[in-house]
């Protein structure tokens, strides 16, 4: 049950996009689209992104889109802003019935 | 409103037990599959239990099997994690998390557990 690989950091500048790429070292991660994207602000509970690899849920900004080729899943933040800056977990569903977490990136806003 | 609130957190040696609760409010919690997820304070999310509806389908982390129980009581809406066996190595703030179609959708304020003599 190894994590995720998940950059550490990614920056970039208000209203610039950023991507946060998500690779697992098994098959195990390619044969479902069970990605989510978790946002953590610090002190506080993870909040859903993304799930399903690219849907939004109610309320999350369409600024916030998902998407996986093969066994590399990606977040990708548009007109990035303040706001934004903030650990990004990602974690998919296994073919053992269990869930893995990504290593976490924490996004910074220039 | 969808609510999870942890408690039980607590101090505990190495080699003790404790129990977590979840309670939750504003949905049916009896529909729903749950989830403990834990952080170590500066560290990332790892993910520890899933337990259905019924109870009849329970999987673990392999850090947590054989020490960690997960169980319910859907008449008081309430998630649990027994906890036995407990490390230095198991502190971490622990989080409940509602599971709809395998991902999690509502998560509780996390309830801290530290484990040190």
């Amino acid at each position: 049950q190894s994590a995720l690989t998940q950059p550490a950091s990614v920056s970039g500048s208000p209203g610039q996009s950023i991507t946060i790429s998500c690779s697992a070292t098994s098959s195990d991660f390619g044969v479902n689209n069970h990605v989510s994207w978790y946002q953590q602000h610090p002190g506080k509970a993870p909040k859903l992104m993304i799930y399903d690899v690219d849907y939004r849920p109610s309320g999350v900004s369409s600024r916030f889109s998902g998407s996986k080729s093969g066994n590399t899943a990606s977040l990708t933040i548009s007109g990035l802003q303040a706001e934004d800056e903030a650990d990004y977990y990602c974690n998919s569903y296994t073919t053992s019935n269990t869930y893995v977490f990504g290593t976490g990136t924490k996004v910074t806003v220039l | 409103e969808v609510q999870l609130v942890e408690s039980g957190g607590d101090l505990v040696e190495p080699g003790g037990s404790l129990r977590l609760s979840c309670a939750a409010s504003g949905f049916t919690f009896s529909s729903f599959w749950f989830h403990w997820v834990r952080q170590v304070p500066g560290k990332g999310l790892v993910w520890i239990s899933r337990i259905s509806p019924d109870e009849r389908t329970i999987s673990y982390a392999d850090s947590v099997k054989g020490r960690f129980t997960i169980s319910r009581d859907n008449a008081k809406n309430t998630l649990y994690l027994q906890m036995n066996s407990l490390r230095a190595e198991d502190t971490a703030v622990y989080y409940c998390a509602r599971d709809l179609f395998a991902y999690h959708d509502y998560w509780g304020q996390g309830t801290l557990v530290t484990v040190s003599p």
